[in-house]
């Protein structure tokens, strides 16, 4: 079946630091992969998404780069602040007849200090 | 932010007793999905509709049920609450051919 398996958390940074997360998967055929953010108090917002091999996700400085080879696809940011701080998830999708039914790394929380 | 709503937000309750969970959405998005989140095992889904009166398993359905009689609401029920089903529960949505899901904000459930 479907797996996701992201570095263990938390992480912590000091701001303008570089974050890398890293997630790694296994899926038959070839799936999207996203990363998602929850932050405090809140729901899950999606944050990028790859749908195919050597695409590159980005939104609000972070990317991510779809790895076949490698089944990966690790976060990054260059430059973090206090804002991002929050938990990240890692999904992946297998779109069946019945929706999108993502399934989730088990998060990890980043902490950006001053 | 998507319509989504969900009800109650926090909720204590004791074991043996039936518990539901009532998810609301005002996007009229087709499919509708419940997850728990839990430490150690990120978001994993309950169950799932892919239209009125059209519902399947998820990956972690024993001890739950649904139910969906109109596209905006989709309940999850408990029918006898356990200890472990005290968990954040997320209700989600999204349209065909539609990868993204958009999320609302969780109801907290502490089963004693």
């Amino acid at each position: 079946g479907n797996s996701v398996t992201q570095m263990e958390g938390p992480v912590t940074l000091s701001e303008e630091a570089f974050l890398t997360i890293n997630c790694t998967y296994t899926a038959t055929g070839y799936p999207s992969l996203f990363w998602y953010v929850q932050y405090p108090g809140e729901g899950l917002q999606l944050l990028l998404k790859a749908t195919k091999a050597d695409d590159k996700g980005s939104n609000k400085g972070f990317e991510a780069t779809y790895r076949k080879e490698t089944t990966s696809f690790h976060l990054e940011k260059g430059s973090v602040q206090v804002s991002d701080s929050a938990v990240y998830f890692c999904a992946l999708s297998a779109i069946t007849g019945g929706g999108n039914k993502l399934t989730f790394g088990t998060g990890t929380q980043l902490k950006v200090e001053l | 932010d998507a319509g989504i709503t969900q009800s109650p937000r926090h909720k204590v309750t004791e074991t043996g007793t039936p518990v539901t969970l009532r998810c609301h959405q005002t996007e009229n998005h087709r499919y509708m999905y419940w997850y728990r989140q839990d430490p150690g095992h990120g978001l994993r889904l309950i169950h799932y509709s892919y239209g009125v009166k059209d519902t399947d398993k998820g990956e972690v359905s024993d001890g739950y049920s649904v139910s969906r009689s109109k596209t905006e609401d989709f309940l999850l029920t408990l029918e006898s609450a356990t200890s472990s089903q005290t968990s954040v529960y997320f209700c989600a949505i999204s349209e065909p051919k539609n990868e993204k899901l958009f999320f609302g904000s969780g109801t907290q459930l502490s089963v004693l």
